[in-house]
């Protein structure tokens, strides 16, 4: 059974640039979520995916949007990058079934440095 | 509102120690979940356990226990005999599930507990 992946595994960007995430979901899943996670700290939820529309959302602008595609791998895109978007972004994959959603198995994380 | 606070920032043990990681959580859901991850120098969170509201058994796994009383909101974790490979940030967590019956993948996590554990 494959995990969840993610790619790439670092990236450096510059303030007011474009990024985009990609992760791929753990077989037998069918709902992504992302999160950010700021240097020690807890997690932070950014949005979910299922069914290949957005499912939920946490308190992030408009410019942190994403994907899901068919195979249900999802793309995080952030625009217009700003200095404290620097972070560890984290993916978890899970199933979903009649509106509730399983336990969620986590990526290894893309980090993301704005300079 | 959701929240999860985990009082103690870093605990530093020795070997063969039992260490208690505390979880306190706060949720106007009746029906909600609660989960430990931990999350190694790699960054790589690791599913630990998920436990639901209605159920308020403890678990023991190996060395690692768990306690939830829902009388004090709390869901705390207990690593027995611990050991170097043990040492970690240890993330609490809290999913709750809303009025419809349903629940997005929303986790509430805390600021976690680094634990560091000297041979």
């Amino acid at each position: 059974e494959t995990g969840v992946t993610q790619s790439p595994t670092h990236l450096i960007k510059t303030r007011g640039q474009q990024v985009t995430l990609r992760c791929s979901s753990q077989s037998g899943h069918n709902t992504v979520s992302w999160y950010q996670q700021a240097l020690g700290q807890g997690p932070q939820f950014i949005f979910q995916y299922y069914r290949e529309e957005e499912n939920g959302r946490g308190n992030f602008p408009p410019r942190f949007s994403g994907l899901q595609f068919p195979n249900y791998s999802s793309e995080l895109n952030v625009n217009a990058l700003e200095l404290d978007d620097s972070a560890l972004y984290l993916c978890a994959s899970s199933f979903a079934r009649g509106g509730v959603t399983d336990t969620q198995y986590f990526g290894p994380g893309t980090r993301l440095t704005v300079l | 509102a959701q929240k999860v606070t985990q009082a103690q920032t870093e605990i530093s043990v020795v070997e063969k120690e039992d260490v208690t990681l505390d979880c306190v959580y706060e949720t106007r859901d009746t029906t909600y979940y609660l989960f430990w991850y931990k999350q190694p120098p790699s960054g790589e969170l690791v599913f630990l356990i998920r436990r639901n509201s209605f159920d308020e058994q403890n678990e023991i796994s190996g060395r690692y226990s768990w306690n939830f009383q829902k009388s004090t909101s709390s869901f705390n974790f207990t690593i027995t005999a611990s050991q170097v490979v043990d040492s970690a940030v240890y993330f609490c967590a809290l999913k709750g599930i809303n009025d419809g019956g349903t629940s997005y993948g929303k986790l509430t996590f805390g600021q976690g507990t680094i634990l560091t554990v000297h041979p």
